[in-house]
């Protein structure tokens, strides 16, 4: 079935430096989705992506959706302690049905040193 | 995006027991969808819950085990039948908000 690699699975920061993470597929998807999950809480979407090749920025976050559609990256600029937690990609897939399915990544765990 | 509440917030249950999450939205959608977090992994599907009709069910997971209702746009519940330790988790629910999902804060099940 379809799966979702996420690299790197922990990164260990640098209050000030930028972060950069990736999502791969060997599927291809129709959306890529970034979320990020504080400590007891659900996930929360930070960027949505709808089309090969596109870069979307919110605020100190910037994703692009990979021209192949196999692939995803975030990118946190400046990072600061609030930061930290658990992003989440997501690739979502038409299935004909009246729903799109989505797929998680397994998490890339975000630490910042203040 | 939608506003998406669950209760209970966390549960310690005993084997063998049952237990009923709640989700409630405050607007109106049309599919909703359940997942579990085991500790320390990713979100897994546990199935769709479409209103007036049986849920789908995603490999790995039964009716019997996880009964769904989904008695109008707003409500959904999950339930977690004759738990083991192994059911402990952090169950979600969800809803389409047209292309993305949006997610409650979840209820963190422990069984002992």
């Amino acid at each position: 079935g379809q799966q979702l690699n996420q690299s790197p699975q922990s990164m260990f920061i640098q209050e000030g430096e930028d972060v950069s993470m990736n999502c791969t597929s060997s599927s291809i998807f129709n959306t890529w989705l970034w979320y990020k999950q504080d400590p007891g809480e659900g996930p929360v979407l930070l960027i949505a992506l709808y089309k090969a090749g596109e870069l979307t920025s919110n605020g100190r976050l910037t994703a692009q959706f990979g021209i192949t559609r196999k692939d995803s990256f975030l990118n946190i600029s400046a990072s600061i302690p609030s930061d930290v937690g658990i992003y989440f990609c997501a690739g979502q897939l038409s299935l004909g049905t009246s729903y799109d399915k989505v797929i998680f990544g397994p998490g890339t765990s975000l630490s910042v040193i203040p | 995006s939608a506003v998406i509440s669950q209760k209970p917030s966390r549960d310690i249950c005993q084997r063998g027991t049952s237990l009923t999450i709640q989700c409630q939205v405050d607007s109106q959608v049309t599919m909703m969808f359940w997942y579990r977090q085991q500790p320390g992994q990713s979100l897994t599907l546990i199935a769709t819950a479409n209103q007036g009709s049986e849920a789908t069910y995603e490999s790995g997971f039964v009716i019997d085990k996880f009964p769904i209702s989904r008695p109008n746009l707003t409500f959904s519940t999950l339930t977690v039948s004759n738990m083991s330790p192994e059911d402990s988790s952090i169950y979600l629910c969800s809803v389409d908000g047209g292309n993305e999902q949006y997610f409650g804060p979840g209820t963190r099940l422990t069984v002992t």
